[in-house]
C-alpha cells in the first residue's frame, strides 16, 4: 500500500499569492495515477487533477500539478478567496489510501 | 444535471447495523466503477471501499474489511452499503463517489453530498 504525505500541514497566504501544495508517495506510482481534490467544509469533494497534471473539466487554469514518480506538485497561482480550503492528493492505481491533506488558509 | 444521493445515514448503536444507499439521477452508473469515501470529525478523507463497473469485484480498507459490504444494482442504478459491527471510529460523513471508468485505474470525478452516520449509545 501506498502511503502519501503531504506537506505543509498547513499554509497561510494571502488572496494572489502562489500555494505550493506537495505530496511524497512512499513508492513510486506508476503511470502518475494520482489525483488531487479540494474538500470546503459542507461541501462534496471536487478533483481538481488527475494523471498527476491534467485538470479535470470546469477547473480554472490557475490550478496546476505537476511530478512524477513518488514527488507531485500542486500548485494555485493566485489565490481567489474560493480557493482556501483543504487539499487531498490519492493515488488510483491499486492503492487508494488518501494523503492527510493540507489546510490552505486565509493569512 | 447528473447527480448522486446518498440516503439512510443516522444515529445507531455500536455493534449495530446500518444501510446506506447511493442512487444516481441523470446518470447510467453500470459503465463506471463506485467508491465510497468518508471523512470523520476533525480528519481527513479517508477511501473505504470501492467496487467494478459490473459489480464481480470489490475491494475494501483494512478498517472495514470484514464489517461491511458494498454491493450494486445496476438494473436499478443504485448502490448499497451495508453496515455492520459499527464501532464510534466508524462516524463519520459518507460519501459515495463514482469513477470515470469501469475498472481500475480511476479516480472519482463525481461525488454525491454524503450522509452522515453517527455511532453512539
Amino acid at each position: 500500500e501506498i502511503v502519501l504525505t503531504q506537506s505543509p500541514g498547513t499554509l497561510s497566504l494571502s488572496p494572489g499569492e502562489r500555494a505550493t501544495l506537495s505530496c511524497r508517495a512512499s513508492q513510486s506510482i506508476s503511470n502518475n495515477y494520482l489525483a488531487w481534490y479540494q474538500l470546503k467544509p459542507g461541501q462534496s469533494p471536487r478533483l481538481l487533477i488527475y494523471g498527476a497534471s491534467s485538470r479535470a473539466t470546469g477547473i480554472p487554469d490557475r490550478f496546476s500539478g505537476s511530478g512524477s514518480g513518488t514527488d507531485f506538485t500542486l500548485t494555485i497561482n493566485g489565490l481567489e478567496p474560493e480557493d482556501f480550503a483543504m487539499y487531498y492528493c490519492q493515488p488510483y492505481g491499486n492503492s487508494r489510501a488518501f494523503g492527510q491533506g493540507t489546510q490552505v488558509e486565509i493569512k | 444535471e447528473a447527480q448522486l444521493l446518498e440516503s439512510g445515514g443516522g444515529l445507531v448503536q455500536p455493534g449495530g447495523s446500518l444501510r446506506l444507499s447511493c442512487v444516481a439521477s441523470g446518470l447510467t452508473l453500470s459503465p463506471y466503477a463506485m467508491g465510497w469515501v468518508r471523512q470523520a470529525p476533525g480528519r481527513g478523507l479517508e477511501w473505504i471501499t470501492a467496487i467494478t463497473g459490473s459489480g464481480d469485484s470489490t475491494y475494501y480498507a483494512d478498517s472495514v474489511q470484514g464489517r461491511f459490504t458494498f454491493s450494486r444494482d445496476n438494473s436499478k442504478n443504485t448502490l448499497s452499503l451495508q453496515m455492520s459491527s459499527l464501532r464510534a471510529e466508524d462516524t463519520a460523513i459518507y460519501y459515495c463517489a463514482k469513477g470515470n471508468s469501469r475498472s481500475r485505474p480511476y479516480y472519482f470525478d463525481s461525488w454525491g453530498q454524503g450522509t452522515l452516520v453517527t455511532v453512539s449509545s
